[in-house]
């Protein structure tokens, strides 16, 4: 089975842009899970989308919004970029959240300059 | 409410054992352990779920006290291939919102 891919794997932005992350589980999986991850905050939880439906919400600020396509595929978007956005954007597929395991992609590394 | 682990790093020498626990101060549904080399996504190593059920890798051992909110990885005989930073998540409410603590950075060492 192929594992879950992230596009695209580096991206460079200016303050005040926005910016859209693609996710693409393993197949089969329903659920999508994002993360972000800085050496200072560690790895913090964005939202999780199962079935197109957003399921949770970390305590990020609404400029972090994020969809799933009927396919699973799944798009977070950032808008109006701050600096401290730069980080390593995650992604990660499970069968069904909640007690299933859960894969990760590469992972995004967005720079916001 | 992140969850602490500790201790924040240990070095080893190849075959020692060690151990990383995980404390959270809310009550748990399941604790999730996963390790991280540098420049790579978090690979998947244990579920421990609320009534004891456990899910992982069969290499990987590790224990959940539901009533302390706690668990520990428990690591033996270590091998070069285990140096990463292991991280545990915590889900209160069955619904896999994960939050995971700050990381353990484990170094073995020849």
């Amino acid at each position: 089975k192929a594992g879950v891919t992230q596009t695209p794997r580096y991206l460079i932005k200016t303050r005040g842009q926005q910016v859209t992350l693609s996710c693409s589980p393993i197949s089969g999986h329903r659920s999508v899970s994002w993360y972000q991850q800085t050496p200072g905050q560690g790895l913090q939880f964005l939202f999780e989308y199962f079935s197109e439906t957003q399921r949770n919400k970390g305590n990020f600020p609404g400029r972090f919004s994020g969809r799933q396509f009927s396919n699973s595929r799944s798009e977070m978007n950032v808008s109006t970029l701050e600096l401290g956005d730069s980080a390593l954007y995650l992604c990660a597929s499970s069968l069904q959240g909640g007690a299933y395991e859960q894969y990760f992609g590469p992972g995004t590394r967005l720079t916001v300059t | 409410q992140q969850p602490v682990q500790s201790p924040q790093a240990v070095i080893l020498r190849e075959g020692e054992d060690a151990v990383i626990n995980c404390s959270s101060s809310k009550a748990l549904y399941s604790v999730h352990w996963y390790r991280q080399k540098h420049g790579e996504a978090p690979v998947f190593l244990m579920i421990l779920l609320k009534g004891g059920e456990q899910k992982g890798h069969e290499k990987i051992s590790a224990s959940f006290n539901e009533k302390k909110q706690q668990s520990s990885l428990y690591l033996t005989a270590s091998q070069l291939s285990y140096s990463g930073t292991y991280f545990c998540g915590t889900d209160s409410s069955n619904t896999g919102k994960l939050i995971f603590g700050q990381g353990t950075t484990l170094q073995v060492k020849p």
